[in-house]
Order: C-alpha cells, then sequence, then structure tokens
C-alpha cells in the first residue's frame, strides 16, 4: 500500500522565480492538503483540494496556488518566491468520510524549498 | 492567543520513565485531535486520534481529552532514546479539512 509520496526533496530557488511541487495521496485517498513548516514551527495549513476544486484556503497570499487532477495527485505553485518561502512543504491526504476517519491526514516525506 | 499551544520544551526525561505531553486549544467547536511524532528532518508521523473525552490507550501511549478545559495530553510509558523528537498537536472542526498545530513540544529520552 504505497503512502502518500512528494517531488522534488529538496529545491533551490532565487527570489523572484516560481516553482512547483507535486505530490500523490495515499492509495484510497480522495483529498490533499498542502502545509508549509518553517524551521521550528508546527506545519501552517495553506489549502485543501477535494474533486478537483479548492475546499478550503489558510492564510496565505495568492502566491500560493494548487490544483488536483483527476487521479487525485496534486500540485503547489508559488510564483515570485521571497526568501521567507523557504519551509519545508508538506502535503497530506485523507479520505472525506466524515467525522473521525475522514479527518484522519497522512503526510508525505516533504519537499524542502531553499530561496536564495 | 494561539490557536493551540504547547510548551516547547525541550522536556527530558530518564529512560523508563513516562513522559507528559500538553496541549491546550482555544476553538471550543473542535472535535478532532491529533498526535504526530516528528524526528528531526522527516515529516510528522500520526501516533493517536482522539475524539471523545477521556482516555485513548494504543500501546505505550495515552492520549487523554478534556473538552471542557479545552485539553488534550500525551503519555509515554517506558520511554525510550528512539522517542526523542518533536510531538506535534493538531485540532480541527469536523471535516473542515484544516488542521491546527501547536508548534510542538521537543521530547529526549536519556539512557
Amino acid at each position: 500500500d504505497a503512502g502518500v509520496t512528494q517531488s522534488p526533496t529538496h529545491l533551490i530557488k532565487t527570489r523572484g522565480q516560481q516553482v512547483t511541487l507535486r505530490c500523490s495521496p495515499k492509495s484510497g485517498h480522495d483529498t490533499v492538503s498542502w502545509y508549509q513548516q518553517a524551521l521550528g514551527q508546527g506545519p501552517q495549513f495553506i489549502f485543501q483540494y477535494y474533486e478537483e476544486e479548492e475546499r478550503q484556503r489558510g492564510n496565505f497570499p495568492d502566491r500560493f496556488s494548487g490544483h488536483q487532477f483527476p487521479n487525485y495527485s496534486s500540485e503547489l505553485n508559488v510564483n515570485a518566491l521571497l526568501l521567507g518561502d523557504s519551509a519545508l512543504y508538506l502535503c497530506a491526504s485523507s479520505l472525506v468520510a466524515g467525522i473521525g476517519a475522514g479527518d484522519t491526514q497522512y503526510f508525505g516525506p516533504g519537499t524542502r524549498l531553499t530561496v536564495l | 492567543q494561539k490557536e493551540v499551544e504547547q510548551n516547547s520544551g525541550p522536556l527530558s526525561v530518564p529512560e523508563g520513565a513516562i513522559a507528559s505531553l500538553n496541549c491546550t486549544y482555544s476553538d471550543r467547536g473542535s472535535q478532532s485531535f491529533f498526535w504526530y511524532r516528528q524526528y528531526s528532518g522527516k515529516s510528522p508521523e500520526l501516533i493517536m486520534s482522539i475524539y471523545s473525552n477521556g482516555d485513548k490507550e494504543d500501546g505505550r501511549f495515552t492520549a487523554q481529552l478534556n473538552k471542557a478545559s479545552q485539553y488534550v495530553s500525551l503519555l509515554i510509558r517506558d520511554s525510550q532514546p528512539s522517542d526523542s523528537a518533536t510531538y506535534l498537536c493538531a485540532v480541527t472542526r469536523s471535516n473542515t479539512g484544516k488542521l491546527i498545530f501547536g508548534q510542538g513540544t521537543t521530547l529526549q529520552v536519556k539512557p
């Protein structure tokens, strides 16, 4: 049973560039959430995708956008990169099934983004 | 006031002792509560979920929830050096999709 996968593992970009991160959910899951984790902090919710639509969004600027494909995989795009965007970007998958099981999110290994 | 608060630690306990990790939250509408373990440089790994008041045990781990006090805790019995990690508390309103995390508590288990 494949878990959540993310690519790439590491990425180095310069200010002003654009980046795309990819995520494949755990087998059987249909919902993907993205989080940003700065060093020494807990993950911060960016947004969640279900049925190819953004279901909920956290307090992140429009530079952060996403997409979900029919096979449930997802992309996170960040435009006009800032130094402060350097972080571990985590993808989590879940199954929208109501209270309990539907809330449980399983994380992928993350993508470490460094902005120079 | 932060939505989810944890003492950042580090919490240091000797091997074999009980480690007690605490978390408070501000949203009374929260219905689902999770503990994740995160080793340095790795992603969060789910340890426990709890939805009802009381205790829930899984092996050496016990999660405790008190919704009236807006408090959730994690007890680790017979702590091992391999338990040394950062423990993240997360809460959510049911089916909102948004997990709200505390900043995590660093646990050090000394041999």
